[in-house]
């Protein structure tokens, strides 16, 4: 069975610094991985994707996320966090030959100026 | 529609009640997903259409949640008597190609449901 782990509930960050969230994933053959974004208020936003290819993919607002087969982990990242990047962020898996989406939890992530 | 349109955006209920809540997706989105997003989780799977393809009723709670999407296009979430603990928001989204791996999925803005 798929199953996506948000380890973290609440991630703070200053402004200006390196944000990673993080996400672990298990999931039979191979991953297609996503994350997505919940501003306040608002609905889900997909941020990026991984279906194969290099390990590091870009997404929007300039966020990034590396794929590490090993360690079945998928974590968010951006350089320099801003305070509008505030806002619920979702791991999902989707696994190979299967169609539906698992998310995870969720991780809420604070941007403090 | 430019977006996914979910109505009603709010629904208080009494206990017992039956519910129908409506989605709308992108017009030419081939797949239509349900998700239920509880305070303080994530997203549960419901109901999935692909297409013509017979939908994928996996994550559906119990028997009073049934789903129908009439000419590939509008569906309609239907909750029987229902119960203090369906209380949720109600997620609907589309995706342009079947499986949503390509754009990802686009979602609506939910519908609160409160069950009293």
């Amino acid at each position: 069975a798929q199953s996506v782990a948000q380890p973290e509930d609440q991630v703070n960050v200053a402004e200006g610094n390196p944000l990673t969230v993080k996400c672990t994933y298990s999931v039979s053959g191979n991953p297609y991985l996503f994350w997505y974004v919940q501003y306040p208020n608002r609905g889900l936003q997909f941020l990026l994707k991984y279906i194969t290819g290099d390990n590091l993919v870009k997404g929007s607002y300039g966020f990034e996320a590396e794929f590490n087969k090993s360690q079945t982990s998928f974590h968010l990242k951006k350089p320099s966090a801003l305070v509008s990047d505030s806002a619920l962020y979702f791991c999902a898996v989707q696994g190979n030959g299967g169609f539906k989406t698992i998310f995870g939890a969720g991780t809420r992530l604070f941007v403090k100026a | 529609g430019a977006g996914v349109s979910q109505s009603p955006s709010n629904k208080v209920t009494e206990k017992g009640k039956d519910v129908e809540l409506r989605c709308d997706p992108i017009s030419g989105h081939t797949a239509l997903y349900w998700y239920r997003q509880s305070l303080g989780q994530g997203l549960e799977f419901l109901i999935y259409f692909q297409g013509n393809s017979a939908p994928d009723k996996s994550g559906l709670p119990s028997d009073r949640f049934s789903a129908e999407r009439t000419g590939g296009s509008v569906s309609t979430l239907t909750i029987q008597r229902t119960q203090q603990e369906d209380s949720a928001v109600y997620l609907c989204a589309s995706s342009l190609d079947l499986v949503g791996r390509t754009y990802g999925y686009t979602f609506g803005s939910g519908t609160r449901l409160t069950v009293v």
